[in-house]
């Protein structure tokens, strides 16, 4: 089946702890993207990558790196930086041609 | 900078009422404009892609139309069925570059 994996669905973790959202793709897209989705804010995007080892900072890139160092795969680092991480993230990846997006099932991170 | 609203921000129906959801958009320099649907809790399903080219979309019970002219695309769902129940975003792309979503619309069919 091909598709988007985000593992884990559910993450806690402790305030000022560094944390790893893992994200893997077998559509062999070569763009990736992670966003943040609030309650009443729609989606932002956090990063995007249109190819292995090459990143670009979306709207709200702050507290947060990524790294591609493969093109199946996308994590997301939320930093100690980021003021308020508590969020559900979701990865997505894009066709070449069409851009055509496709979404993950999403990782609610809580922080406390 | 593209700005997308979608109207209305919730809407509830009875069972096997035809529907619209309403998209615009301010920069109709678009290179494709995506339908998706969010089930609580979980990830985006794509339901629709419009090219810019394009003037409608179906699928199944599902029409998407694009008027890039007036910045607006309709998703009309016929003959609406409880498991449409879902939020509803729209999305639009300029070429080599992100997507902007909508907020999205809150759609319940009842029973």
């Amino acid at each position: 089946d091909g598709g988007i994996t985000q593992s884990p669905k559910y993450l806690f973790r402790k305030e000022g702890q560094n944390v790893t959202l893992s994200c893997e793709q077998n559509l062999n897209h070569d763009a990736m993207y992670w966003y943040r989705q609030d309650p009443g804010q729609g989606l932002r995007l956090i990063y995007y990558s249109q190819i292995v080892n090459d990143f670009q900072k979306g709207d709200i890139a702050e507290g947060y790196s990524v790294s591609r160092e493969k093109k199946e795969s996308f994590p997301l680092t939320v930093t100690s930086a980021q003021k308020n991480p508590t969020a559900f993230y979701l990865c997505a990846s894009s066709t070449d041609v069409t851009y055509e997006q496709y979404f993950g099932p999403g990782t609610r991170l809580t922080v406390t | 900078k593209q700005e997308v609203t979608q109207i209305p921000a919730a809407l509830s129906v009875p069972e096997g009422e035809n529907l619209v959801l309403n998209c615009s958009f301010t920069d109709s320099a678009i290179y494709n404009l995506q339908w998706f649907r969010q089930d609580p809790g979980k990830g985006l399903t794509s339901l629709l892609l419009i090219q810019s080219s394009q003037r409608e979309q179906t699928s199944g019970r599902l029409n998407a139309s694009l008027d890039k002219s007036s910045g607006r695309s309709t998703l009309y769902i016929a003959a609406s069925q409880p498991g449409d129940s879902a939020t509803y975003l729209c999305a639009v792309r300029r070429r080599g570059s992100r997507l902007t979503f909508g907020e999205g619309t809150q759609l319940t069919v009842n029973p």
